[in-house]
């Protein structure tokens, strides 16, 4: 099993539309997460982090099943702004990161 | 300078060729990172550093040196460039090893090894 396994996509949603993404990681004992967004051809930038069950943020909610070892971003009310790659990140034991190979999100008008 | 600078933004290289990846913060993070992403592969950690005068090994570190002189720089080399070293390499940093507010990345050099 990968450490950090996410649904490469394409997800192609329309605007309006609410949208959730999925990652699985191996490592029980991760305790903080992250989501990231990455515009073509442009660095990764945080986008929220998650260090108990859950964490909202306007538009955006990410939320953490310790039990079944998953993590989920959910977009509400889609906007063609939001048209990028997510990409999950979990701690590991050896004190870094390990990033999915990410979830690209095109939001159509 | 505000965050991470990295230089070249791109360059295309011939194999056996020795190349010095360049990254600069000032932020005064402890740690810094360098990651090379590949289509389908996501970011791969290649080498790192806690704190200055220190380095560690990533996932992928064969055929790449680094240094950490001090805090605010961090230097990737290819001592003998490989086609298979095509990739684009971000440097990253965070305030402590422990990343608790996650990276910061610079904006990348595309790399092209012919």
């Amino acid at each position: 099993r990968k450490e950090v396994e996410q649904d490469p996509g394409p997800f192609n949603v329309p605007e309006g539309a609410t949208v959730a993404f999925n990652c699985t990681y191996s490592n029980s004992a991760s305790q903080s997460f992250f989501w990231y967004r990455q515009d073509c051809r442009k660095e990764p930038k945080l986008l929220m982090s998650v260090y108990s069950s859950g964490n909202e943020d306007g538009r955006f909610t990410a939320q953490l099943n310790r039990a079944s070892q998953y993590i989920s971003l959910l977009i509400r009310d889609s906007k063609l702004s939001d048209s990028a790659t997510y990409l999950c990140v979990v701690p590991v034991p050896q004190g870094d990161m390990r990033f999915g190979a990410g979830t690209r999100l095109t939001v159509k008008p | 300078i505000a965050g991470i600078t990295q230089a070249p933004t791109s360059q295309i290289l011939a194999a056996g060729r020795r190349m010095t990846l360049r990254c600069t913060q000032d932020m005064r993070h402890n740690a810094m990172y360098w990651y090379r992403q590949d289509l389908g592969l996501g970011l791969r950690l290649i080498h790192y550093s806690n704190t200055a005068g220190t380095t560690g090994k990533g996932e992928v570190p064969d055929g790449y040196s680094v240094s950490r002189a001090n805090t605010d720089d961090f230097p990737l080399t290819l001592a003998s460039a490989v086609p298979s070293q095509t990739s684009v390499y971000f440097c990253a940093s965070s305030d402590t090893p422990q990343a608790w507010e996650g990276y910061t990345f610079g904006s990348g050099t595309r790399l092209t090894v012919v």
